[in-house]
């Protein structure tokens, strides 16, 4: 095990409503990356957040939006849900030496959203 | 833009005999380049990474990798095949030059059958 959770483990809502996914990183881990796995398909980065501030995002909607707190846990918050947005959505920790590092990404084990 | 790309869906192998997931990459700068596996209603574990260095990389359960700069492959091997090996394998690149975004292929669904 990674040390990263998320929560909740599965979420079923309805178009046009608003999800809050939580995760908590590995200890000492300052970086939180998030990512949308649709089913059969690789993971998309979403975007991520290095020591509380958003570094770098993906090719989604500004409907997507995410916080990261002082002791680095984070969520992602999306607005007025599709039906596309049913998906597995990961969160990875890790400890970045800069906003420019590439040390690893360490998975929790997912938030499962069906949009009904 | 970096890009990763797993040719075989699905790999099938039998037990003890040797198993290749094949992954090639293109990005603009050095790659950083990583493998995870995924079982069944779980979260990516990390295997293994290239950053720099030997072109063979060693990783956690017996799994090796071997960095090919001119083919620009990153192939995982793992010499002994087991069962529990079963899983969807993906490969991922990180490009400095396009953020620290980890960008995965579309993965190897790999079946070990005793």
């Amino acid at each position: 095990e990674t040390g990263v959770t998320q929560s909740p483990t599965h979420l079923i809502k309805t178009r046009g409503q608003q999800v809050t996914l939580r995760c908590s990183s590995q200890s000492g881990h300052n970086t939180v990356s998030w990512y949308q796995q649709a089913l059969g398909q690789g993971p998309q980065f979403i975007f991520q957040y290095y020591r509380e501030e958003e570094n770098g995002r993906g090719n989604f909607p500004p409907r997507f939006s995410g916080l990261q707190f002082p002791n680095y846990s984070s969520e992602l918050n999306v607005n007025a849900l599709e039906l596309d947005d049913s998906a597995l959505y990961l969160c990875a920790s890790s400890l970045d030496r800069t906003a420019s590092s590439t040390d690893t990404q360490y998975f929790g084990p997912g938030t499962r959203l069906t949009v009904l | 833009a970096q890009s990763v790309a797993q040719p075989e869906d699905q790999v099938n192998v039998a037990e003890g005999n040797p198993l290749t997931v094949k992954c090639t990459y293109s990005v603009s700068g050095n790659p950083y380049l990583f493998w995870y596996v995924q079982y069944p209603n779980r979260g990516l574990q990390f295997l293994l990474k290239y950053i720099t260095g030997d072109n063979l990389v060693k990783g956690s359960y017996g799994f090796e990798a071997e960095f090919n700069k001119s083919q620009t492959s990153f192939h995982l091997k793992k010499p002994s095949a087991l069962v529990s090996d079963s899983a969807l394998y993906f490969c991922a690149v990180r490009d400095k030059a396009a953020g620290n975004k980890l960008t995965f292929g579309g993965g190897t669904r790999v079946l070990v059958k005793p």
